[in-house]
């Protein structure tokens, strides 16, 4: 395990389309993280789960985001008819229950939404 | 979860000088970690302080937290270029039911000048 991995890197997108983030924490990771992240700002809480159990969501999320972690190993971010608004970095991280260590981070998906 | 609040928002230094970041928070803690973000990447962990510690040390850096002002600060020693970063501070809550998921403030910009 080298560590988080996103894919893709880099997303351009139009207007209306939709897209699906990929996440793969560290493997005896059981907790998953997203997180969304526009220029100058830190990174904003979108969700989180505990082996395949979401068990929280934004308020700040809007129906048109869904995220899932079947079988609590990778994970999947979903944005349907995307907007403007969306373009920012999608960052995911994994952690141990107790977060000794911290949280580890994946490099992020940068999604462009022309 | 509170976010921690990173002072001064950008800091500009020579090579070869100390910098100092600072934080703070509003509730009890049980622990407070310190990432590091490079431009366009993940954030990665540097260090993690608990609520009974009140230094601790990592290479060239020093965090101190002091609980009762509600405060932290994270001192890098002899930096160089490649500390050029976004520093983000989060405080993990100590009771309730969402102090599973840090939340970030917005950072503090660190260039070090060669």
């Amino acid at each position: 395990d080298t560590g988080v991995s996103q894919d893709p890197r880099h997303k351009i997108t139009k207007r209306g389309q939709n897209v699906t983030f990929r996440c793969d924490p560290i493997s005896e990771h059981n907790r998953l993280y997203w997180y969304r992240q526009t220029l100058g700002q830190g990174p904003e809480f979108l969700t989180y789960f505990q082996n395949e159990a979401q068990l929280e969501k934004s308020r700040l999320l809007s129906d048109r985001f869904s995220a899932e972690r079947p079988k609590g190993s990778f994970s999947t971010l979903e944005i349907q008819r995307t907007e403007q608004g969306d373009s920012a970095m999608y960052l995911c991280a994994s952690s141990l229950t107790r977060d000794l260590s911290g949280y580890t981070f994946g490099s992020g998906t940068r999604l462009t939404v022309v | 979860s509170q976010q921690g609040e990173e002072d001064p928002q950008a800091l500009s230094i020579q090579e070869g000088e100390n910098a100092t970041m600072n934080c703070s928070y509003k509730t009890s803690i049980n622990n407070l970690q310190w990432y590091r973000q490079n431009s366009g990447r993940g954030l990665v962990h540097l260090i993690l302080i608990r609520s009974n510690e009140r230094e601790k040390h990592s290479g060239r850096l020093r965090v101190t937290l002091d609980t009762s002002k509600k405060s932290s600060s994270l001192l890098i020693t002899a930096s160089r270029a490649a500390d050029t970063a976004s520093y983000f501070c989060a405080p993990r809550e100590n009771s309730g039911g969402s102090n599973y998921k840090l939340t970030f403030g917005k950072g503090t910009l660190l260039t070090v000048n060669p």
